[in-house]
């Protein structure tokens, strides 16, 4: 099983419609993140999470919320889906206490808005 | 802010080298590099603390000067496997809030 799992791979919704991603993890990391990609504009965040208490807006967060149910899923919600969120979702997960290691990517979800 | 990486895209033939730039306005305390396969998710390559440190792996090695706030990697002697896009990510100086913000890519071609 991969370290960090998310679902659904794939994702087709309409305009409007209410959508929610989910990732998990078996690495044991208390941090996480959610990013998007699109084309030519690499990976900006949108929320992390330290713990289950500790929830912080990224970048580009507008139209988007996250909820930490556990240490080891980090869900994040689309509240009315609208075409330029349609993007490549990523979840990643860190442990900074080895002040060596780096993120720990998800195979990611597309989603498309139509 | 997101860092500045160049070259944006860079072709080569097996065997040769090439080097990824990354520069950022802002204080780092560490900057990550990254490489994505099409249709893959980003893989860590390796991390460069506040420090001036340079560090390899494989046939890839990469600098950070923390006074320029720049970080290059380095791709010698080139290999098929080699291709994809390379994202530097940077950590703020301040070093509490572990999130990174990523360059743009750079996309390698490596050819037969």
């Amino acid at each position: 099983d991969a370290d960090v799992t998310q679902t659904p791979r794939n994702r087709i919704t309409k305009t409007g419609k209410r959508i929610m991603l989910e990732c998990s993890q078996t690495k044991g990391h208390d941090r996480m993140y959610w990013y998007r990609q699109d084309p030519g504009l690499g990976l900006r965040l949108i929320y992390y999470s330290f713990d289950v208490k500790d929830i912080n807006k990224g970048e580009i967060s507008d139209g988007y919320s996250v909820s930490r149910q556990a240490q080891a899923k980090f869900s994040l919600s689309l509240e009315s889906a609208i075409p330029n969120q349609t993007a490549l979702y990523f979840c990643a997960t860190s442990d900074y206490g080895t002040g060596k290691a780096g993120y720990t990517f998800g195979s990611g979800t597309r989603l498309t808005v139509v | 802010q997101q860092p500045v990486q160049s070259p944006q895209a860079v072709i080569l033939r097996e065997g040769e080298d090439a080097v990824i730039n990354c520069s950022s306005s802002k204080a780092l305390y560490s900057v990550h590099w990254y490489r994505q396969k099409h249709g893959e998710a980003p893989v860590f390559l390796m991390i460069l603390l506040k420090g001036g440190e340079q560090k390899g792996h494989e046939k890839i090695s990469a600098s950070f000067n923390e006074k320029k706030q720049q970080s290059s990697l380095y791709l010698t002697a080139s290999q098929l496997s080699y291709s994809g896009t390379y994202f530097c990510g940077t950590e703020r100086s301040g070093g509490s809030n572990y999130k990174l913000t990523f360059g743009k890519g750079t996309l390698l071609t490596v050819n037969p």
